[in-house]
């Protein structure tokens, strides 16, 4: 079966510094991971994607995500936190076996501090 | 391109109304979903529908309907409304298999 951990429901940053979002995932098979960010009142929109291409991903507004398979870890990076990252995210994984089931997260809020 | 649309965006209901979620997208995608985010949960599969005419249960169905008549539309229906209910309502499509899902804004769902 699969599923995904959310290390941190929530994490503080200092407007400027590093970002890190764990997630861990459990699958039978090479599997499809998607970072979403949720701003408030706002649906979840997409970061990046891996899709079994290269293994470092690199998405919008600066993040990227590693895949380790031998850690089943996709963990979200940015270098330098801006304010306007404020937001949820939320760490998914689709059904290998089907590509059409989600799986999601719990979420990390991210705070960021002026 | 207007991507994935719900209506409405806000509601308040009395317990024991019924409700139409509205949700309609404009990518001809094939699959749809609707997910209910409750604080701290994550997301959770209501319904989803892999074509027009086709549905199938996801992980929390009970006391919701769902049809879908078009590639276009899937809406949600809620029967008997519960306390529980209260909930914000996520639809999503994908255009193909292990393709990321696009998201509505969502429908802010309150029962009281």
């Amino acid at each position: 079966a699969q599923s995904v951990t959310q290390l941190d429901s929530h994490v503080s940053v200092s407007e400027g510094t590093p970002v890190l979002l764990r997630c861990n995932y459990s699958s039978s098979y090479s599997p499809s991971l998607f970072w979403y960010v949720q701003h408030p009142n706002k649906g979840l929109q997409l970061l990046l994607k891996y899709t079994s291409a290269a293994t470092l991903v690199k998405g919008i507004n600066g993040f990227e995500a590693e895949f380790k398979k031998s850690e089943t870890s996709f963990h979200l990076t940015k270098p330098s936190a801006h304010m306007s990252d404020a937001a949820e995210y939320f760490c998914v994984v689709s059904d290998p076996a089907t590509g059409n089931q989600f799986y999601f997260g719990t979420g990390t809020s991210l705070t960021v501090i002026p | 391109n207007a991507g994935v649309t719900q209506t409405p965006k806000f509601r308040i209901l009395k317990i024991g109304q019924s409700m139409t979620l509205q949700c309609t997208q404009d990518m001809n995608h094939n699959y749809m979903y609707w997910y209910r985010q409750d604080p701290g949960m994550g997301l959770k599969l209501i319904y989803y529908s892999v074509g027009a005419g086709i549905t199938d249960k996801g992980e929390v169905p009970n006391g919701y309907n769902v049809s879908r008549s078009t590639t276009e539309d899937f809406p949600l229906r809620l029967e008997l409304a519960a306390p529980s209910q209260t909930s914000v309502y996520f639809c999503a499509s994908i255009r193909g298999v292990y393709q990321p899902q696009h998201f509505g804004d969502g429908t802010r769902l309150s029962i009281l």
